[in-house]
Parts: C-alpha cells; structure tokens; sequence
C-alpha cells in the first residue's frame, strides 16, 4: 500500500495530451514539493520533474507537472510511443511514513 | 557527468545480511549539498525508498525498514554502501542507488542490481 495514491493505468494515442494524477496528503503533497520519475522498460528511473513542475536539462516541454494543495498531476503532451513506461511520483513526508514516499506507480500505454 | 554503479550479493540466504555498494564515480560523494540513496524495487511492483546518508554522515531509514537497515559511507574509496538484516523472500528487489540533490530530488541513478533471497 503504497503512501501516494496513483492511478494503476493510464493510455492515449500518439498526438494526444494524457494526464497522470498523485493524490497525498497534508504531511506530505501538502506541504512539500513533488517529483515525477519515468521508468522505461528494464531500466532505472529518471528524474522528469521536480520542486512540483520543474524539467531538468534534457526533458521536453511536453511533460509538465503541477501541484493543488494534497494532489499532484503530470501531464504529457504531443503523446509519442515512447513515452510508453511507468511514471512515479514522490514526496517528502514530514510523518512517521517518511522522509520519501512513492506513488505505486502508472503504467502508460501509448495505443 | 556523475556516475552511480551498484555492486554485491547477487544471491543472499534467509536470515543472512544482504550487502550492496554503490561506486560513485566523476564527482566525490564528500560534496556538500547531496545525500546518497538506495531504493528497491520488487519483481512487478513499484519503487520503495529504503534510506540515505548525508554527506555529513547523518543517517535517515524507512520506518518500516528502519531495524534491518545501515547505509555507511567509505569517503576513501568514494561510495557508499546498504546492508540489510535478516532478509526473507520479500527483500528480492532490484535495488537501485540515487544521488539526492535536496530539493532538486534524486537525480542521478544507478543501473540497479538484482538481489535475490533464496536458500
């Protein structure tokens, strides 16, 4: 059971804007930044947004990422095929459950 | 460009201590600012973080965790490294070693090794 709650599945034709929410709470989403993690088929995670929508050097804009107080969402615009992975959020967690927690995980299918 | 590189046990016994290290390489792990992570992931299942270490040496675990676990730091050699207690099937994982840029989050990653409990 993981802390963040996230949406099993998720999918979407190329061209297509698809979203992927995050939904916490006040000790953690609430009061602390989100991150976005891309895991592609049989390799590690990679960092696609931090401190809530912030793209670190290399990723497109079409992946932006936003914040309203205890739910976090990622958006993908522009779908392409290989966006097809498992997306993860996380957090900082002020409580007993911390500091990180994760999402379960969303599994994007690009039809 | 930082590199992580997971090394160790690739086949631990129940109730044996799995033992992993991460090389850090193209950058010193003594750098301020950072800590130094590990996180598994179970076959078919999503990432749990287990702990860090700061480069101050200061230590933070995964309450569920918390009594199994020691992340060390070994400055000299530049990596850092988990070990696990009393492991049962439940600890098989990928684990995967991440830097942790404060609140610009974990962004360099590891490969991952594959740790498997059996006897």
């Amino acid at each position: 059971q993981s802390v963040l709650t996230q949406p099993p599945s998720a999918s979407g034709t190329p061209g297509q804007r698809v979203t992927i929410s995050c939904s916490g709470s006040s000790s953690n989403i609430g009061s602390n930044y989100v991150y976005w993690y891309q895991q592609l088929p049989g390799t590690a995670p990679k960092l696609l947004i931090y401190r809530n929508n912030q793209r670190p050097s290399g990723v497109p804009d079409r992946f932006s990422g936003s914040k309203s107080g205890t739910s976090a969402s990622l958006a993908i615009s522009g779908l392409r095929s290989e966006d097809e992975a498992d997306y993860y959020c996380a957090a900082w967690d002020d409580s007993l459950s911390g500091p990180w927690v994760f999402g379960g995980g969303t599994k994007l299918t690009v039809l | 460009q930082l590199q992580l590189q997971e090394s160790g046990s690739g086949l631990v016994k129940p109730s044996q201590t799995l033992s992993l290290t991460c090389a850090v390489s193209g950058g010193s792990i003594s750098s301020g600012g950072y800590s130094w992570s590990w996180i598994r992931q179970p076959p078919g299942k999503g990432l749990e973080w287990i702990g860090y270490i700061y480069h101050s040496g200061s230590t933070y675990y995964n309450p569920s965790l918390k009594s199994r676990v020691t992340i060390s730091v070994d400055r000299s050699k530049n990596q850092f490294s988990l070990k696990l207690s009393s492991v049962t099937a439940a600890d098989t994982a990928v684990y995967y070693c991440a830097r942790v840029s404060g609140p610009d989050g974990m962004d360099v990653w590891g490969q991952g090794t594959t740790v498997t409990v059996s006897s």
